[in-house]
């Protein structure tokens, strides 16, 4: 099935750096969602974006709706251990799709160093 | 309050044996939905149900898979004849409606197929 183009796949980062992260897709999405997810557990949600060009901040998080609506991006700013996990981004309601099934990237693994 | 649960946590099994894996919703959540995460990769879509509506079964990846729903409560997803490539972590979700409802994920169940 369809997948979005998630990068990068992991990235180890010194405790304080700021992070980022992207996705694209070759075709468009009505909704982009950013979810984490810890060992031995389900995604979590963390940020929803509903409109192009949409700019949403979370605590440290911020990501953005690219204005293509193919793409979107995740920013973590002054990183902490507990952001350790992997990071998956998931397009809905693209065209020609329903608006219930989530399309996921494939993660990008996050470590980060105390 | 109570999350999305599932059971069992782990399961082991033979090649060419069943197995039926269960999950409870949050109450009041009409919408349930069955994903499969294979190792490094992202949550593929299974099955969705809502209400009473017939499910969405066009991400099952063979006849093999099946799912059942009681009404808006617990959901199975049963598993024939398994092969080695059913292994994955298979994770339920629910939500309040579809759309831009946010879909709530259980800890999901390991499947290992020897």
């Amino acid at each position: 099935g369809q997948q979005l183009n998630q990068s990068p796949q992991s990235m180890f980062i010194q405790e304080g750096e700021d992070v980022s992260m992207n996705c694209t897709s070759s075709s468009i999405f009505n909704t982009w969602l950013w979810y984490k997810q810890d060992p031995g557990e389900g995604p979590v949600l963390l940020i929803a974006l509903y409109k192009a060009g949409e700019l949403t901040s979370n605590g440290r998080l911020t990501a953005q709706f690219g204005i293509t609506r193919k793409d979107s991006f995740l920013n973590i700013s002054a990183s902490i251990p507990s952001d350790v996990g992997i990071y998956f981004c998931a397009g809905l309601g693209n065209s020609g799709g329903s608006n219930y099934k989530l399309t996921f990237g494939k993660g990008t693994l996050l470590t980060v160093n105390p | 309050g109570a999350g999305v649960s599932q059971s069992p946590s782990n399961k082991v099994t033979e090649k060419g044996k069943d197995v039926e894996l269960r999950c409870d919703p949050i109450s009041g959540h009409t919408a349930l939905y069955w994903y499969r995460q294979r190792l490094g990769q992202g949550l593929e879509f299974l099955i969705y149900f809502q209400g009473n509506s017939a499910p969405d079964k066009s991400g099952l990846p063979s006849d093999r898979f099946s799912a059942e729903r009681t009404g808006e409560s617990v959901s199975t997803l049963t598993i024939q004849r398994t092969q080695q490539e059913d292994s994955a972590v298979y994770l339920c979700a629910s939500s309040l409606g579809q759309g831009r409802q946010t879909q709530y994920f259980g800890p999901g169940t390991r499947l290992l197929v020897l």
